[in-house]
């Protein structure tokens, strides 16, 4: 399975931008790049995924290396609700339709008031 | 409306007991998960069920039988409970592939065996 490297924890400040990024150096040609995220006592939920190119939503941007070996998680103006685990997650690709997540430690990110 | 729902939310257990968790999705998804997080909250897959049929089973002992009546349950029964068993059970489902679908959590199941 191709794994992923995310630091193990990070700080911002609220109300500014953070960027937690994600090191996936041995990611295949059609594995999609995953972010999850799980708030204390929650379930994970789902926050963007991208396969090459730069991806936008309401909750968060994932900027994706040119070579795929890296991506970036941005949250754009983080609040107090965003602290949470966050996970980099690349599909299974031998799972075949199956969607298995394999999920890594995640990066543990601390909102400061 | 509840997305995916599971009972109990928290099971509290002994030694050698045989309990079951319930899970139910109202989205209409063919796909359904059982992830457990330990207490080093490493979340790991069990199981998934692609329209009542079981497709991953992962090294799993085989105390643990998950049970799909219909596409939308997903039952997680374990024989013979154990110390080690002791976790946060979460169901997931998601329609089709999941290189482009999400998957949705439930809340969780906190088993504790004493």
């Amino acid at each position: 399975d191709a794994k992923t490297t995310q630091p193990n924890s990070m700080e911002s400040n609220e109300e500014e931008p953070v960027h937690l990024p994600c090191n996936h150096s041995t990611i295949s040609g059609t594995d999609y790049i995953h972010w999850y995220r799980q708030l204390p006592s929650q379930g994970p939920e789902y926050v963007i995924h991208g396969l090459t190119s730069n991806v936008n939503n309401r909750m968060a941007s994932l900027a994706i290396a040119e070579d795929r070996k890296s991506s970036t998680l941005i949250l754009h103006r983080a609040t107090l609700r965003d602290a949470a685990v966050y996970y980099c997650i690349l599909r299974d690709v031998s799972s075949g339709n199956t969607g298995k997540l394999i999920f890594g430690q995640g990066t543990t990110l601390q909102v400061k008031p | 409306d509840t997305a995916v729902s599971q009972t109990p939310k928290y099971l509290v257990t002994q030694m050698g007991n045989d309990k079951s968790i319930k899970c139910e999705q109202n989205l209409g998804h063919d796909t359904m998960y059982w992830y457990k997080q330990d207490s080093k909250k490493f979340l790991k897959i069990m199981f998934s069920y692609n329209n009542k049929e079981l497709i991953i089973n992962e090294t799993v002992p085989n105390r643990f039988s998950p049970k799909s009546p219909d596409k939308a349950h997903l039952n997680l029964h374990i024989n013979s409970l154990e110390l080690g068993d002791s976790a946060v059970y979460f169901c997931a489902s998601s329609q089709g592939d999941t290189r482009h679908n999400e998957q949705f959590f439930g809340p969780g199941t906190r088993l504790t065996v004493l």
